[in-house]
């Protein structure tokens, strides 16, 4: 059974704080992403990994970086926490490059940053 | 820039009546359109997935038709259960050689028994 593990279900950080949300997939995928989702904006790409080492930002990538040492592993990284980064992120993962195929996302890290 | 609009952002029906999801794409190079069911508490899961040579896609209770020439497709759900509550999400993948899906704003979706 295929599985994303995302380290933190819930998290509450003070502003200016460094903030680590890890993900970490079983399936081999060479693709890993992460998202942020808001009530009525969808879904929004901050990063994109395609392989280990490689990244690419995405659509919202301001105040935000991202590590990826081994494949199965996919760091996001808020270098300075700020109000405005509160959100639920949402981490997936997907075989392969190209414009299709299935997104296997992970359960989500809601992180308050007060 | 590339847009996916998605109406309505909510939705309440009758078990047993039909459901009706739609979004529109802005960017005619887009190709590979799934559909993303996310429950309480859990990360979006596909439910369904058309690519542009296909008009039209079954699976059970679910459907998905596209129009390419209005840029238009829709999620239709036959038969609702409760189980069928939860957010929708309708997204569209850019053309060959990008990874970019474009996810649009979801439709939250009440199954009333």
């Amino acid at each position: 059974d295929v599985k994303v593990t995302q380290s933190s279900r819930y998290l509450v950080k003070r502003t200016g704080e460094k903030v680590f949300l890890e993900c970490v997939q079983d399936m081999d995928h060479e693709n890993m992403f992460w998202y942020r989702q808001d009530p009525g904006l969808g879904l929004r790409l901050i990063y994109f990994s395609y392989d280990v080492k490689m990244k690419e930002k995405g659509d919202i990538p301001e105040g935000y970086s991202v590590s990826r040492e081994k494949k199965e592993r996919f760091s996001l990284i808020l270098e300075s926490a700020s109000t405005n980064q509160t959100s639920m992120y949402l981490c997936a993962s997907r075989y392969r490059s190209g414009n299709t195929g299935e997104l296997f996302f992970g359960e989500g890290s809601r992180l308050t940053v007060l | 820039g590339e847009n996916v609009e998605q109406h309505p952002s909510t939705l309440s029906v009758q078990e047993g009546d039909s459901a009706v999801i739609k979004c529109t794409y802005s960017d005619s190079a887009s190709n590979y359109f799934p559909w993303y069911k996310q429950e309480l508490g859990k990360g979006p899961q596909l439910i369904i997935d058309i690519r542009s040579n296909v008009g039209e896609k079954k699976d059970q209770r679910i459907a998905v038709t596209l129009n390419k020439t209005a840029k238009h497709f829709s999620l239709h759900i036959t038969e609702t259960q409760p189980e069928d509550s939860a957010v929708y999400f309708c997204a569209a993948g850019l053309g060959s050689g990008t990874y970019k899906y474009i996810f649009g704003t979801g439709t939250r979706l009440k199954v009333l028994a």
